[in-house]
């Protein structure tokens, strides 16, 4: 089975600064990729899939890269909104898997 | 509008069985992969089991590996998800989620349900 790790686990910054979580894959998953934002009560929402496309609707202040084991999100100007746990997920082949989270909190 | 509605969760005994099910409506239903994703409390995602759009293509986390079963009804628009041999670490809320395609692979998921919780107790 692949297995995900992401970094930081948790982090804490200020509205406006930039921020980037690291998921990394136990082996290489091409560009399978999905990033979601979850808020505490409410049900996953998917920003990033396919490693790199944008998921219509969502801010373009967010933004992925990466292919292989290694892929990044990044949050060009972090907004109160955009507080929330961020999980990576392989779509590469079954088991499909997620990461164990990255929870952003306010500095 | 996409809805998915999950339905079926409640208290149950460990080694009973349970089955949950979700209503899709909003789009083309078997165009697409459909999936189970749990969350036990104050824990992350957990994919669970996943199922193609004609039915024939599944898989299962191996943490419930011959005691759940997905499948599908696309006459009635509804994913189903038997739990037999439930333990109490399956207490988490179930979540029914829609793939972008009609494989499992690929993309992501594009639309969730709000969730029906289990407890096994």
């Amino acid at each position: 089975d692949i297995q995900l790790t992401q970094s930081p686990s948790f982090l804490s910054a200020s509205v406006g600064d930039r921020v980037t979580i690291t998921c990394r894959a136990s082996q290489g998953i091409s560009g399978y990729l999905a990033w979601y934002q979850q808020k505490p009560g409410e049900a996953p929402k998917l920003l990033i899939y396919a490693a790199s496309t944008l998921q219509s609707g969502v801010p373009s202040r967010f933004s992925g890269s990466g292919s292989g084991t290694e892929f990044t999100l990044t949050v060009s100007s972090l907004q109160p909104e955009d507080y929330a746990t961020y999980y990576c997920q392989q779509l590469n082949n079954y088991p499909l898997t997620f990461g164990p989270g990255t929870k952003v909190d306010i500095k | 509008e996409v809805q998915l509605v999950e339905s079926g969760g409640g208290l149950v005994q460990p080694g009973r069985s349970l089955r949950l099910s979700c209503a899709g409506s909003g789009f083309v239903f078997d165009d697409y992969a459909l999936h189970w994703v749990r969350q036990a409390p104050g824990k992350g995602l957990e994919w669970v089991s996943g199922i193609g759009w004609g039915g024939a293509s599944t898989g299962y986390a191996d943490s419930v590996k011959g005691r759940f079963t997905i499948s599908r009804d696309n006459a009635r628009n509804s994913l189903y998800l038997q739990m037999n041999s439930l333990r109490p670490e399956d207490t988490a809320l179930y979540y029914c989620a829609k793939g972008m395609s009609g494989s499992y692979s690929g993309d992501g998921f594009d639309f969730w349900g709000q969730g029906t919780k289990v407890t096994v107790s």
